[in-house]
């Protein structure tokens, strides 16, 4: 079975610009959660999604924005990047709320 | 303070050797724990959970819990130098899972 998937891979962008980030769960799955991790740390909670409901946000600005689509696919949204943002972000998808199971990634430098 | 806390590490074992990872976490209303391996550049990958107190074992590794005392450790019997990364402990609070900072394993030949 195919496992989470993410797109795309690696994202250079500038400050001040806009980016999304995509993941498609394991067949199955109904809920993604997005995860951020900075080098040294480990992922910090953005979002969790189960059936296109928001069911969980973390401390994070409101320029973060996600949505899941009927096919439960997802998308992460961040405007107005900052330095900062430079990150892994992860998503995972559970069949609950449960067991989660990492994405490969999308690795985000900001010039 | 934060929620999940590990020992940074890095934690050197003699290949063959057990190695023992803690963890506390903070939350009491968590129920659900788990390990996860990283390795370097890749996304962490599950490989143990557990729900109740006590133990719980697959292949080398296993897991414990103590609800009363908010700890968290996997042990890795007969480490192997593929054993080598960080490990994340994660409590699940409602859905969403804390994670502690990792703690880097290196394994010895």
């Amino acid at each position: 079975d195919a496992g989470v998937t993410q797109s795309p891979t690696h994202l250079i962008k500038t400050r001040g610009q806009q980016v999304t980030l995509r993941c498609s769960p394991i067949s199955g799955h109904k809920s993604v959660s997005w995860y951020q991790q900075v080098l040294g740390q480990g992922p910090q909670f953005i979002f969790q999604y189960y059936e296109k409901e928001e069911r969980g946000r973390g401390n994070f600005p409101d320029r973060f924005s996600a949505r899941q689509f009927p096919n439960y696919s997802s998308e992460l949204n961040v405007n107005a990047l900052l330095l900062g943002d430079s990150a892994l972000y992860l998503c995972a998808s559970s069949l609950v709320v449960n067991e989660q199971f990492f994405g490969p990634g999308t690795r985000l430098t900001v010039l | 303070q934060k929620e999940v806390e590990q020992n940074s590490g890095p934690l050197s074992v003699p290949e063959g050797a057990i190695a023992s990872l803690n963890c506390t976490y903070s939350d009491r209303g968590s129920q659900s724990f788990f390990w996860y391996r990283q390795y370097s550049g890749k996304s962490p990958e599950l490989i143990m959970s557990i729900y109740s107190n006590g133990d719980q074992e697959d292949g080398r590794f296993t897991a414990q819990l103590n609800k009363a005392s908010q700890y968290v450790s996997l042990l890795i019997r007969d480490s192997q130098p593929s054993d080598s990364a960080t490990y994340l402990c994660a409590a699940d609070s409602w859905g969403k899972l804390q994670f502690g900072a990792g703690t880097q394993v290196v394994v010895t030949p």
